[in-house]
């Protein structure tokens, strides 16, 4: 059974503070990550496609890093903000195998004005 | 606008009542796959279609099925909805895949949320 795990499950901050999350995967048959943020009653968008070990991608205040060695990527928020409040989902994508795509069960941050 | 769309938003069925939801995509996408999503659970892969008439198994096949007839269209039809399958349902396409997954970015409906009495 594939296995994405994301930690924390939840969070709370401050406006104005920092944080960072982790996506952890199987580092054997890497193809890609995904990374999406899902508001309340909106669906899930894309921020990160990350295809290559130690790639570095940023979209405004959010940045993801990869490290397909060691099977791990951190999405990190500088000076959350509160509508920076969602899940935030990893996707899990591998060459072969019978699951191809796996989701984890993401972290739900809350900003905290 | 460039979306994926899909329909009904909202389905209160009864058990064994055939019921297909549509979903349909206006940006030429080759890729298409759908995922339900339940609570502690995550979003899971029901079934994904690499192009016209290529569809194949998620993660959570049972009591589902799918056709790609068309690019733009891939409907889930429920021939004998069960209670179990009450959940919120997410249609889902990319430009293309690879090895059955979307190598690019995933855009996402705006979800149907079905309940099976």
């Amino acid at each position: 059974i594939l296995n994405v795990e994301q930690s924390p499950q939840s969070l709370h901050v401050q406006e104005g503070d920092s944080t960072n999350f982790t996506c952890s995967f199987p580092s054997s048959n890497f193809y890609a990550l995904h990374w999406y943020r899902w508001e309340t009653a909106k669906s899930p968008e894309a921020l990160f496609v990350m295809t290559l070990n130690g790639d570095e991608k940023k979209k405004g205040r959010i940045s993801a890093t990869l490290n397909t060695k060691e099977g791990y990527s951190y999405l990190y928020i500088k000076g959350s903000q509160p509508e920076d409040s969602a899940t935030y989902l990893c996707a899990f994508i591998r060459v072969t195998g019978n699951t191809p795509l796996v989701f984890g069960k993401g972290t739900r941050l809350s900003v905290i004005a | 606008e460039a979306q994926v769309t899909q329909n009904p938003r909202y389905l209160i069925t009864v058990t064994g009542k055939k019921l297909t939801v549509t979903c349909s995509q206006n940006m030429n996408h080759e890729y298409m796959s759908w995922y339900r999503q339940d609570p502690g659970l995550g979003l899971r892969q029901i079934y994904y279609s690499m192009n016209v008439e290529a569809t194949d198994k998620g993660d959570v096949p049972e009591g589902y099925k799918v056709s790609r007839k068309e690019k733009r269209n891939f409907p889930l039809i429920l021939e004998s909805p069960s209670p179990n399958q009450t959940s919120l349902y997410f249609c889902a396409s990319s430009i293309n895949g690879l090895a059955g997954a979307s190598y690019n970015e995933q855009f996402f409906g705006p979800g149907t949320r079905l309940t099976v009495l």
